[in-house]
């Protein structure tokens, strides 16, 4: 499974990291994905890592406002946002990329309701 | 970016009907090496984070149920549902995992007429 960090409420301007820790699987070898969802809105695909050397690959719109970690000896990925505005209210989901045998995001987490507010 | 289009927005069946979403991609999503389309079905219900149902196109996860079928091939693809259940109320996306950033339709909203 994928377990996420709480929601958190943010004033703009701030900076937050989202946590994502996996368990039952081998967390190093597998993709991790973070999705975002907007009030009422679909699902966009911001960056993906890779936990056992941490390369890393951003969708042009988040390149730059997003910056992607992970710490293989603890199973957990981070997702860190800069400069917080109130468009980036939303729900933040990270997702496991099936690899080779399943190309999909075969496993999420509940998601992190981040909410950025005066 | 892959750009995902899919149709109709928003969809009402009768229960026990057939439901149909169709999913256009902006490229091929067909690694014809390897004859597979990168092609995924998602569905989300309220409050819920996505589910995965269909991958390569046509292939469904463990544990969905066989009413749920994807086809298609290249750049066209659909999701079928052949008899609509009141638990299949959600938004449906399709994905691509061809390259990063794997992108998502914008969704299908599926109601009970």
């Amino acid at each position: 499974q994928l377990v996420q960090s709480g929601a958190v409420l943010k004033k703009p301007g701030e900076s937050l990291q989202i946590s994502c820790k996996g368990s039952g699987y081998n967390f190093a070898t597998s993709w991790i994905a973070w999705v975002r969802q907007m009030p009422g809105k679909g699902l966009e695909s911001m960056a993906l890592i890779y936990p056992r050397d941490s390369t890393s690959t951003y969708s042009p719109s988040f390149q730059g406002q997003v910056t992607l970690s992970a710490d293989k000896s603890l199973n957990t990925a981070y997702l860190q946002l800069i400069s917080l505005e109130a468009s980036d209210t939303g729900i933040y989901y990270c997702a496991r990329r099936g690899g080779s045998e399943k190309e999909a995001f075969d496993l999420w987490g509940q998601g992190t309701m981040v909410t950025v507010s005066s | 970016d892959i750009v995902m289009t899919q149709s109709p927005d928003s969809l009402a069946v009768s229960l026990g009907e057939r439901a149909t979403i169709s999913c256009k991609s902006s490229q091929s999503l067909l690694y014809t090496s390897q004859n597979r389309n990168y092609l995924g079905w998602y569905q989300q219900k309220p409050g819920q984070p996505p589910k995965l149902l269909i991958y390569w196109a046509s292939t469904r996860e463990s544990g969905v149920p066989d009413r749920f079928s994807g086809s298609g091939s290249g750049t066209d693809f659909s999701l079928t549902i052949s008899s609509l259940q009141a638990e299949d109320v959600a938004v449906y996306y399709c994905q691509q995992c061809y390259s990063a950033p794997f992108t998502f339709g914008q969704g299908t909203r599926l109601e009970i007429k």
